[in-house]
């Protein structure tokens, strides 16, 4: 069946540096992408989404990178602070109220 | 209060206990939804509301009934539930969009719901 998955289950960066998120995904036909996260105690949380006819999105500290080549998103973080420490799932709308949400990368951040 | 509210945050049930989650959202949103969450398993979409009619019901077992009496509130209704049941219960809103929900969602903080 259709997909949504991320590349590594945990990633650890020094505080600082960017962190890289990657998510792979299976159907072509989501018009969006969204990343969200979900710090310890809390529901998943928003972040920023991209159309599929876009290459890259910029928000606060974030970039989302679409190739729809081969199929891959990745959200970059600029200057990872502890406070970024949480688990990260891309996701892709399916027909009707439907998503598809990958299984999360856990982010840690050392001081 | 605003974004989305869940109560309780915690629970802990018997096998043969009937209780309610309860979820209300502040967002003026016109679809919720309620999720499933264990541990190393991606979030499982469990039931959507849009404008209080149930548009998807992702094959969950009977002993989960869902309630919507209006598009600010949902209601998940538990009993005779299992040890595997145990989980974190999210709820969700979003836009909507005639049958589209294709929209960002705002979640609430969840139940921890434990059945012994």
């Amino acid at each position: 069946g259709e997909s949504v998955g991320l590349h590594l289950p945990t990633l650890s960066v020094q505080e600082g540096d960017n962190s890289i998120i990657n998510c792979a995904y299976s159907n072509s036909a989501s018009d969006y992408f969204f990343w969200y996260k979900q710090e310890s105690g809390k529901g998943p949380q928003f972040i920023i989404d991209i159309r599929s006819n876009m290459d890259k999105r910029q928000g606060q500290r974030v970039t989302v990178l679409l190739n729809k080549t081969v199929k891959h998103l990745s959200l970059q973080i600029a200057a990872t602070q502890p406070g970024d420490s949480a688990v990260y799932f891309c996701a892709a709308p399916r027909r009707g109220f439907k998503t598809i949400f990958g299984a999360g990368t856990r982010l840690f951040v050392k001081a | 209060e605003t974004g989305v509210t869940q109560t309780p945050r915690h629970l802990v049930m018997g096998m043969t206990n009937k209780k309610s989650l309860k979820c209300e959202q502040h967002l003026g949103h016109n679809a919720m939804y309620w999720y499933k969450q264990s541990a190393k398993k991606p979030l499982e979409l469990m039931f959507v509301y849009n404008f209080k009619e149930q548009t998807e019901n992702n094959s969950v077992p009977s002993r989960f009934s869902p309630e919507c009496p209006n598009s600010s509130h949902l209601f998940l209704h538990l009993h005779t539930l299992q040890p595997e049941d145990s989980a974190l219960y999210l709820c969700a809103s979003s836009q909507a969009s005639g049958t589209s929900g294709a929209w960002e969602q705002y979640f609430g903080p969840g139940t921890r719901l434990t059945v012994t």
